[in-house]
């Protein structure tokens, strides 16, 4: 089955333990990329790779990390987390990256709600 | 900052009826749009793509207007189901790049009542 996989699914954690929240996608796409969910502000992209060993930030990528070291896989590495980034976060990928006029399709992971004390 | 716009809701309709959903884009450079719907704790799924002529998939059609930058979703004949949150999408580009990044909406609610 195609599919995004991210875990750990829920995750409560205490200020400054760091953490890695993996992303898998089994449909070889090329584009991946990490959101976070917040109630008011709705999708802000963290990170986004265009390919492998490619990453660029997004819109929020402020206490975040990111690799892509294969294809399939792209963590979402928090070196020291704090309660601001309490929220929920998706992992997505799509076919290629989003050139001009393209409908690609972005896939996304279940979610990983994670919460920081 | 370039934003995407939309009306928050919550859209309590019965079922059965008609019920739209505006969005608005402020980046002119925008090429492709979607809508894409996001049950309650679940990850968002693409409803729809919108294309410039105006499309239409069952009960659900979709116009864009490039002239006054803005979307819209109509959902006919409303079921208990289409509750959920829709969520307008831009694929947003700066002048003279190639690669864009997908700008999300907030989303707008739909209850759906019997």
């Amino acid at each position: 089955e195609a599919q995004v996989t991210q875990n750990p699914r829920y995750l409560i954690t205490v200020t400054g333990k760091k953490l890695t929240v993996t992303c898998s996608q089994n449909m070889n796409h090329e584009y991946m990329s990490w959101y976070r969910q917040d109630p008011g502000l709705g999708l802000r992209q963290i990170y986004y790779s265009m390919n492998v060993e490619v990453t660029d930030k997004g819109d929020v990528p402020e206490g975040y990390k990111v690799s892509r070291k294969e294809k399939r896989n792209f963590p979402l590495i928090l070196e020291s987390p704090s309660p601001n980034q309490t929220s929920l976060y998706f992992c997505a990928s799509s076919l290629t990256r989003l050139l001009k006029g393209s409908y690609n399709e972005q896939f996304f992971g279940p979610g990983t709600r994670l919460t920081v004390l | 900052r370039k934003e995407v716009e939309q009306d928050p809701g919550p859209f309590n309709v019965p079922e059965g009826a008609t019920v739209a959903f505006n969005c608005t884009y402020s980046n002119s450079a925008s090429q492709s749009f979607f809508w894409y719907r996001q049950d309650c704790r679940k990850e968002p799924k693409l409803l729809m793509s919108v294309y410039s002529s105006g499309n239409e998939d069952g009960r659900f059609t979709a116009q864009l207007n490039r002239a006054s930058q803005y979307i819209s979703l109509l959902i006919r004949d409303s079921k208990l189901s289409d509750s959920a949150t829709y969520l307008c999408v831009v694929n947003e580009y700066h002048y003279g790049g190639s690669q864009g990044n997908l700008i999300f909406g907030k989303g707008t609610k739909l209850s759906v009542k019997p």
